[in-house]
């Protein structure tokens, strides 16, 4: 299963773009990289998914370098509400470690005003 | 996610008595997973069904067991609970016709065992 190292926690403040990087050196070929929000007692919540280069949506922005050993979850000009764990995962379909996602202990993201 | 539902949300129980969690989903997923999760730290994968004839152990199935009664439902149960195993439970589904299995959680169900 691949392992996923990222900060335990980090400080923002409002209108500040946040950028969270993932190690995961031993990423197999067929997992893709998906980052997950979780607000205090609510499930965690599907954000962003890539598998190379770059991927944005309505919320972030997911940088993926050729070789693959890490990402960059790029919150811009993030708010109060974005205070939150944020997981990184690896894994998918396919891939050796197909329904067993590792959640790992996430960065803590704490925005200040 | 609204298409993801618990059952209870919160549930209070002495130890040794048999609890069941139940989650029901709209999305027409197949696959389905329980993860508890305790103050602090992520969550840990318990039980997950990939259609209703497949059922896998997880991390930490050891004290619980499932039941995949319909494509849509997948209950968990706690045998005989135990004080430990206090915690946060979360059903998930997703989509086996995607390559990139992303899961759409419940709200959760909190669950103290005395």
């Amino acid at each position: 299963l691949a392992k996923t190292t990222q900060p335990i926690s980090m400080d923002s403040y409002e209108g500040q773009e946040v950028n969270i990087t993932c190690s995961h050196n031993n990423i197999a070929t067929n997992d893709y990289i998906t980052w997950y929000q979780q607000f205090p007692s609510q499930g965690p919540r599907f954000i962003i998914q890539g598998y190379k280069t770059k991927v944005t949506n309505e919320v972030a922005s997911l940088f993926i370098p050729a070789d693959r050993k890490s990402s960059t979850l790029s919150l811009p000009r993030v708010s109060l509400s974005d205070t939150a764990v944020y997981y990184c995962l690896v894994g998918g379909y396919g891939s050796s470690n197909t329904g067993k996602l590792i959640f790992g202990q996430g960065t803590t993201l704490q925005v200040k005003p | 996610d609204a298409d993801v539902t618990q059952t209870p949300r919160n549930r209070i129980t002495k130890t040794g008595k048999r609890i069941m969690l139940e989650c029901s989903q709209t999305k027409g997923h197949d696959r389905m997973y329980w993860y508890r999760q305790d103050p602090g730290l992520g969550l840990r994968l318990i039980y997950y069904s990939f259609d209703v004839k497949d059922i896998n152990k997880g991390e930490i199935s050891d004290g619980y067991s499932v039941s995949r009664q319909a494509q849509a439902k997948f209950s968990l149960s706690l045998e005989s609970a135990i004080p430990n195993q206090t915690a946060l439970y979360f059903c998930a589904t997703s989509d086996r016709g995607t390559n990139s299995d992303t899961q759409y959680f419940g709200p959760g169900t909190r669950l103290t065992v005395l």
